[in-house]
């Protein structure tokens, strides 16, 4: 069915780094753009990044900016995310999200979501 | 501290109608639409309304939004126990060039 599929979570030290994967089913993939979503345990929602439909976009939170990057295979159906230089602030469950636009800037809307992979930061 | 505000709580008994605020600014809700996500207990978010008043594919009309100026509110009315999580409201932020998401409201149905 359509769907979002996050892996790559665990537990890492500070300062290391990891790739999260969102792999995406059942839907023409390269249509959408795609986000990644934050929630530390017993918080909010933070916005971590967005990508275009195409790759050629990418934006970031200001918390993630210069240390996390989004990228994006459209010939696997995956999302990408690669956390470096991780703080213990990283430890959150890590969501992809479909945006129901390709472009989207301004507006837009997530409407699909997977059901998020761990990360742990810690020494 | 989250760009977008909102009351970190709200209550209602079954039937009722609620709402929920989000206060922005001119370079978030006053400039862009917004949207309202659900997250109820232990599950990934929802969509539940995009560009200020739509609803997707399958969420019921008890569900409304509306916006003016640089604050918007979600609405739900004939309050039901499975309406009970977490809300949470975001758009586009001019100044930031990403998105922002509004602290969350927890919605309990006494």
């Amino acid at each position: 069915q359509v769907q979002l599929v996050e892996s790559g979570g665990g537990v890492v030290q500070p300062g290391r780094s990891l790739r999260l994967s969102c792999a995406a089913s059942e839907f023409i993939f390269s249509n959408y753009g795609m986000h990644w979503v934050r929630q530390a345990p017993g918080k909010g929602l933070e916005w971590v990044a967005v990508i275009w439909y195409d790759g050629t976009n990418k934006y970031y939170g200001d918390s993630v900016k210069g240390r996390f990057t989004i990228s994006r295979d459209n010939s696997k159906n995956t999302l990408y995310l690669q956390m470096n230089s991780l703080r213990a602030e990283d430890t959150a469950v890590y969501y992809c999200a479909r945006d129901f636009r390709a472009a989207p800037e301004k507006a837009g809307g997530a409407d699909l979501w997977g059901q998020g992979t761990m990360v742990s930061v810690s020494s | 501290q989250s760009v977008l505000t909102q009351p970190p709580s709200a209550s209602g008994t079954p039937g009722q109608r609620v709402t929920i605020s989000c206060s922005g600014s001119n370079s978030n809700i006053g400039s862009n639409t917004v949207n309202w996500y659900q997250q109820l207990p232990g599950k990934a978010p929802k969509l539940l309304i995009y560009s200020n008043n739509q609803r997707p594919s399958g969420v019921p009309d008890r569900f409304s939004g509306s916006k003016s100026g640089t604050s918007a509110s979600l609405a739900i009315s004939g309050l039901q126990s499975e309406d009970e999580a977490d809300y949470y409201c975001a758009a586009w932020d001019d100044s930031l060039n990403g998105w922002v998401f509004g602290g969350g409201t927890k919605l309990t149905v006494l």
